[in-house]
């Protein structure tokens, strides 16, 4: 059964610093690999997502790795603002399913 | 574009009712997905369709639950009857075509069982 892992839990860092997230998944015989953003009270955004042949996406200040044979993806998030505070979860893909991780809730402090 | 949309926003209801939530897909997705969220086991898949036909309902917690896709264009997830520790927010998600796509999502639908 597959299992997603995200660390750190929660993080709190201040305006302008360039951040990683961290995500680990226990069976590599994954389609793909995406990161979402959830704010509070709303559902998810999907913000990159890697297909299991890929080693990386970016989408301006973001960039998202994937190293399935490891079983680890990292989301690095440059220059930080205010507005990337949110709710960041990894999901990974087998078929049709996504299984997800419990999330690490980013706080940027201006 | 419009994106998924689910109805109602917030449920509040007392224990024993029944619940109907709904879901609107993305035009032209061909699969549908509901997914409960809670604290303490997170995003859970219940169900998912392909073309209208339930594909894998193994998510689906027990026999109080039933999900129904009558159309391309609408779905249902039912608890019949409703109990407190239904209370989660659930989530319908759709996509198009193969696992190269990601997965939109609506707003969610806030349940409160009392």
């Amino acid at each position: 059964k597959q299992e997603v892992t995200q660390i750190p839990a929660a993080l709190s860092v201040p305006e302008g610093e360039n951040l990683v997230l961290n995500c680990s998944f226990t069976d590599s015989a994954i389609y793909n690999l995406q990161w979402f953003r959830q704010d509070p009270g709303k559902g998810l955004t999907s913000l990159l997502l890697i297909q299991s042949s890929q080693r990386e996406q970016t989408s301006g200040r973001l960039n998202a790795s994937l190293d399935k044979s490891s079983g680890r993806s990292t989301l690095y998030i440059a220059a930080s603002q205010p507005g990337d505070s949110a709710t960041y979860l990894c999901a990974v893909q087998g078929a049709q399913k996504l299984v997800f991780g419990q999330g690490t809730r980013l706080t940027i402090n201006p | 574009d419009a994106g998924v949309i689910q109805s109602p926003r917030h449920e509040v209801t007392e224990m024993g009712q029944e619940v109907t939530l709904r879901c609107k897909p993305i035009s032209g997705h061909d699969y549908l997905f509901w997914y409960r969220q809670t604290m303490m086991r997170g995003l859970e898949l219940l169900i998912y369709f392909n073309n209208n036909v339930p594909i894998d309902d193994s998510g689906m917690p027990e026999d109080r639950f039933s999900a129904k896709m009558p159309n391309a264009s609408f779905s249902t997830l039912k608890i019949q009857p409703s109990e407190p520790r239904d209370s989660a927010v659930y989530f319908c998600a759709s996509t198009l075509g193969s696992a190269e796509q990601p997965q939109h999502f609506g707003d969610g639908t806030r349940l409160s069982i009392l």
